[in-house]
């Protein structure tokens, strides 16, 4: 079944513990990236990638990082996490930029 | 700045009854608009999308207007049903895909 997994699903930490949320696509598609979801804000973007190797800051990249070694994976980290990261976390995949995206189920993050 | 103004932020309607979301942008490089449904507890899923050289799209009870000139397209969802509650965003794309901030449609039998 062609998919977006993230893990996990849901996460509780505390301020300034590192944290990896990961992502998987099995689609082959050539572009990934991160949003987050907030209330009356929609879907922001974090972080995208184009391609193997070639990542890119979106609109709210502030306090995070990412990195494509593979085609398949994109994991976003969160190097000191602050509670204004609180948010629901997606990745999304497609076969180019700008069209059909495929999103995870997201990652409901908490930070105390 | 949000690029893509959403409206409303909620709505409620009864079964059987036309549902309608509004969209603008400003960016008249935008070139795809989707729109994406999603349910509580998954991810945003296309539901239908429309380019710009068509001014509706109609796919089973849902439909995509657009206006070109006025740089607006909205949602129709007829004989709304129940299983239709969801968040719908609205998006623009040109290479980077621009979210409105969601409608939560309820729709009550």
């Amino acid at each position: 079944e062609a998919q977006v997994t993230q893990n996990p699903r849901y996460l509780i930490t505390v301020t300034g513990k590192k944290l990896t949320v990961t992502c998987s696509q099995n689609m082959n598609h050539e572009y990934m990236s991160w949003y987050r979801q907030d209330p009356g804000l929609g879907l922001r973007q974090i972080y995208y990638s184009m391609n193997v190797e070639v990542t890119d800051k979106g609109d709210v990249p502030e306090g995070y990082k990412v990195s494509r070694k593979e085609k398949r994976n994109f994991p976003l980290i969160l190097e000191s996490p602050s509670p204004n990261q609180t948010s629901l976390y997606f990745c999304a995949s497609s076969f180019g930029r700008g069209e059909k995206l495929f999103f995870g189920s997201g990652t409901q993050l908490s930070v105390l | 700045q949000q690029q893509v103004k959403q409206s409303p932020q909620s709505l409620i309607v009864q079964k059987g009854g036309i549902s309608i979301i509004n969209c603008a942008y400003e960016n008249t490089a935008f070139d795809y608009f989707p729109w994406y449904q999603q349910f509580p507890g998954k991810g945003p899923a296309l539901l239908i999308a429309i380019r710009p050289d068509v001014s509706e799209k109609k796919e089973g009870r849902f439909t995509i207007s657009f206006n070109k000139s006025a740089k607006q397209f909205s949602l129709h969802i007829m004989d709304s049903q129940p299983g239709d509650s969801a968040t719908y965003f609205c998006a623009a794309s040109n290479n980077d895909m621009r979210f409105g901030a969601g409608t939560r449609l309820t729709v009550k039998p």
